[in-house]
């Protein structure tokens, strides 16, 4: 049982460029989440999607895009590429009868010079 | 404004002793709250949770939390530390019905001396 998959685990990307992280979660989740980590301000969530087919935006969603086109995957785009976004990534997943225990995968790192 | 304040960015504890961190948060009306760890390198791990009922809750790894309504608290506790506990704590909060949009406090990096 594989949990919250991540990938890529690092990427590092130029201004401008776009690139997409992908989420995989094996448990059958109702509820999937893309945070942001940055020294010193916790994490905080960019988007959100309470089932297949449907998206939310977070506290900080400028700059992201999402999609969730089946129910285990859950997409984060960024379509051009700024050093504001350099931080860590995290995908979490919760079962929707477990409010609050959400499952998180090991991050993604991207650096954007 | 709706905030988590988690005041200790660094503590530094003697494996053996016990161990305190502490959690406001402000809220209208008390929200679910939570902890987790989050080990180097890894994402987060929930400790515990509190929705309601008595105020003592228990998590894993010997971890315990105490819900003051007053106080609006949420602090953790552990009577003997590991040093295997090292790790950065989160405190978070999900205002009820909100599909479990956690917010989290911005963390207290605990260091375990042997």
């Amino acid at each position: 049982n594989a949990g919250v998959t991540q990938t890529p685990k690092f990427r590092v990307l130029k201004t401008g460029q776009s690139m997409t992280l992908l989420c995989a979660q094996d448990m059958n989740h109702e509820y999937m989440y893309w945070y942001r980590q940055d020294p010193g301000m916790g994490l905080r969530l960019i988007h959100y999607s309470v089932g297949e087919g449907t998206t939310a935006k977070g506290e900080v969603p400028d700059g992201y895009n999402v999609s969730r086109l089946k129910k285990q995957n859950f997409l984060l785009g960024l379509e051009s590429a700024a050093p504001s976004q350099t931080s860590v990534y995290f995908c979490a997943s919760v079962r929707l009868k477990n409010t609050g225990e959400l499952f998180f995968g090991e991050g993604s790192r991207l650096t954007v010079l | 404004a709706q905030s988590v304040t988690q005041p200790d960015i660094h503590i530094t504890v003697s494996e053996g002793a016990s161990l305190e961190l502490r959690c406001n948060y402000s809220y209208g009306a008390t929200p679910y709250l939570f902890w987790y760890v989050q080990s180097p390198g890894q994402g987060l791990q929930l400790l515990l949770k509190y929705f309601s009922g008595d105020t003592l809750v228990q998590g894993i790894k010997g971890f315990e939390a105490e819900f003051k309504r007053s106080q609006s608290s949420f602090n953790l506790r552990k009577p003997s530390v590991h040093w295997s506990d090292a790790a950065e704590y989160f405190c978070a909060v999900e205002p009820i019905g909100t599909a479990s949009k956690l917010t989290f406090g911005t963390g207290t990096r605990l260091q375990v001396t042997l």
